[in-house]
């Protein structure tokens, strides 16, 4: 298994600013991905972070506002930019466990925008 | 495009007792996977349980096992013997069998369980 650490867990954020996630797995993964949880609703991907390229997104989401590093085979970032109330969410780091293919997540990370 | 249902957005039970949660889902495709996924107050989502659907035997994880009814597009999850920890938010998901990082998940069910 694989255990994803996310960081901050919560924030309270101003409208406009940016804030950037961490998310750090304990071991080297092929895939990570980010997902978005709305207040009372279910997850939507985001984007898949792409080692040493560019992030690929899902529709209706862009490089703009929400831009994705991938340093290296552990680590990826997620930026919440240019922050609006509709942005508020739980944001999820998930990664592919290498052998056994199985999706692992993050215990998220809560951001409210005032 | 693949959707996928979940049409009980609470249930409840009895320590002990045995609960099923829904799950409907649309595709047009025949080969895929599906998941139910647990996330606990702490957030973190938890795989269940996962079928294959070019599988006909019913997948089971010790006291969770599933119902998985590919003609009617039906994907059901039973709890048995629950146990006060068994309470969270509920997600079934749906992937392609060609495209295994997408996953598509229904809006959830919230299981309450009683002493």
């Amino acid at each position: 298994s694989a255990v994803i650490s996310q960081k901050p867990s919560r924030d309270i954020c101003q409208r406009g600013t940016s804030l950037t996630i961490q998310c750090q797995v304990d071991s080297q993964v092929t895939m990570m991905f980010w997902y978005r949880q709305q207040p009372g609703q279910s997850l939507t991907l985001i984007a898949t972070a792409n080692q040493g390229s560019e992030a690929t997104y899902e529709s209706g989401f862009v490089i703009d506002k929400f831009p994705i590093s991938r340093p290296n085979l552990t680590f990826s970032t997620l930026t919440v930019s240019n922050m609006s109330p509709e942005d508020s969410s739980i944001y999820l780091c998930s990664a592919r466990a290498p052998n056994t293919g199985e999706l692992f997540f993050g215990e998220g990370s809560r951001l409210t925008v005032l | 495009a693949q959707t996928v249902t979940q049409s009980q957005p609470e249930m409840s039970v009895q320590e002990a007792e045995t609960v099923t949660l829904s799950c409907t889902y649309d595709t047009s495709e025949s080969d895929y996977y599906l998941f139910w996924y647990k996330q606990p107050p702490s957030r973190q989502m938890i795989l269940v349980i996962r079928q294959e659907a070019y599988k006909q035997q019913n997948a089971t994880e010790n006291r969770f096992s599933v119902n998985f009814q590919k003609a009617a597009k039906s994907f059901s999850l039973k709890i048995s013997d629950s146990q006060l920890g068994d309470a969270a938010m509920y997600f079934c998901a749906y992937c392609q069998y060609y495209n295994t990082d997408k996953l598509i998940f229904g809006t959830g069910t919230r299981l309450q369980v009683f002493p």
